[in-house]
């Protein structure tokens, strides 16, 4: 029973556009919220997080949206760049549990020159 | 992946051998978490401690024991390796519970259990 959903295992972008990925999770519990990003070979890396009292967060070119009634959250970069290549990690705690993530599957993100 | 140190970054076990993944962490956080990532899924919680002396249970603890006698310091022991454990581990560190308190992770151990 997978807690937290990235139903898209795959996106690709041009250079400079928006990219969206997107996050589902199920259990009701969950207040706090984050995005990671993760390169071959190497640990995830912190990117953006969210409190479940807030519907958004801005961190230069990354946003993060909840959506609580509808338990999605997104995760905006723009402008899209080559870097931002990688798999992207949607991670949830409750209760300030935050060595007890629970992670989604991600999502490889690919962004083309 | 700063302060967060795993060893070793590769190793091939036979069916049935023990061995340890080291985790050590310089930055005196109370917490600190085991992760295991397989092809086509997210990181899973092995086992994780809320402080030394203390450990407890994640979503797939099975054939892994931990210890924490020191702040520093949290492995994982595989008793007795098995095919279903040839997975990426990773390690996980944070110096305080809720909002704003980064979680800082290791670059990950490859095992191969053949």
């Amino acid at each position: 029973d997978q807690q937290v959903k990235q139903n898209s295992p795959s996106l690709s972008v041009q250079e400079g556009r928006i990219s969206i990925l997107n996050c589902d999770y199920t259990n009701s519990m969950f207040d706090y919220f984050l995005w990671y990003k993760k390169y071959p070979a190497e640990g995830p890396t912190f990117l953006i997080s969210i409190s479940s009292i807030k519907d958004k967060n801005e961190d230069g070119r990354f946003t993060v949206f909840l959506n609580k009634s509808a338990k999605h959250l997104s995760l905006h970069i723009v402008p899209s760049q080559p870097g931002d290549s990688a798999v992207y990690f949607c991670a949830a705690y409750s209760g300030g549990s935050n060595y007890k993530l629970t992670f989604g599957k991600g999502t490889l993100l690919t962004v083309n020159p | 992946n700063a302060g967060v140190t795993q060893t070793p970054k590769f190793q091939v076990l036979k069916t049935g051998q023990s061995m340890t993944l080291q985790c050590a962490q310089d930055m005196n956080h109370e917490y600190m978490s085991w992760y295991r990532q397989d092809p086509g899924m997210g990181l899973r919680l092995i086992h994780y401690s809320v402080g030394a002396g203390i450990t407890d249970q994640g979503e797939v603890p099975n054939g892994y024991n931990v210890s924490r006698s020191t702040t520093e310091d949290f492995p994982l022991r595989l008793l007795s390796a098995a095919p279903s454990q040839t997975s990426v581990y990773f390690c996980a560190s944070t110096i305080g519970t809720g909002e704003g308190n980064t979680i800082y992770f290791g670059e990950g151990s490859w095992l191969t259990v053949v």
